[in-house]
């Protein structure tokens, strides 16, 4: 498989449960960003990676949210205690590296609150 | 930081005719600006993008302007047909530093047959 990949494609939780949502990048791209994207709405950014470095965290909405890069390669977002307003599709991207212009994106986790 | 907008949020267009999106931006730092298209169900896909060296780019039906002094670029969709129905997000990068994507909000482009 040569695209972003993300799972899982569909996630239905109860409120106050963790969710671990992962991304696997184009072999290669060094930077790799989530955004979310809630009904009707834009593509919020959340976080970015260069490499295992996270230089931009200004966009998780609250310290429920945090996330990781191993290797230079997979990255798992995670939610703690999840409330009904993270019901939402986080989007994965990839890029070349830094500056290179295109992002390619994953299909996207839709996650569900109850 | 960057802050882009976007208009129309919906845009209704019969088969044939053309379709318009406009985008603002902010930072004057911004040097490259992506069009993507997003199907249902699909991630967003680059389309098109132009970089502040050029005022003006084509691809087939396809074209995108842009203005820095004004910080204004638009998307030109010729003839259109029912598969150019989806949502389409511009949006602002600075290449030079750690390109942060700003996206707009989107359009969601409808083409009646």
């Amino acid at each position: 498989g040569a695209g972003v990949s993300q799972s899982p494609s569909n996630k239905v939780t109860e409120k106050g449960k963790d969710v671990e949502l992962r991304c696997d990048p184009i072999s290669g791209h060094t930077a790799l960003y989530w955004y979310r994207q809630s009904l009707g709405q834009g593509l919020e950014f959340l976080i970015y990676f260069q490499g295992n470095s996270a230089p931009d965290k200004s966009g998780l909405p609250s310290d429920r949210f945090s996330a990781e890069r191993t290797g230079g390669s997979v990255s798992t977002l995670t939610i703690q205690r999840t409330q009904q307003e993270d019901s939402a599709v986080y989007l994965c991207a990839s890029s070349l590296s830094m500056g290179s212009g295109e992002l390619f994106f994953g299909e996207g986790s839709r996650l569900t609150v109850l | 930081g960057e802050n882009v907008e976007q208009h129309p949020s919906t845009l209704s267009v019969q088969e044939g005719d053309s379709a318009v999106i406009k985008c603002t931006y902010s930072d004057s730092a911004s040097n490259y600006f992506p069009w993507y298209k997003q199907e249902l169900g699909k991630g967003p896909q680059l389309i098109i993008d132009i970089r502040s060296n050029v005022g003006e780019k084509k691809d087939q039906r396809i074209a995108v302007t842009l203005n820095k002094t004004a910080k204004h670029f638009s998307l030109h969709i010729t003839e259109t047909q029912p598969e150019d129905s989806a949502v389409y997000f511009c949006a602002a990068s600075d290449t030079g530093g750690y390109q942060k994507v700003t996206f707009g909000i989107g359009t969601k482009l409808q083409v009646i047959p």
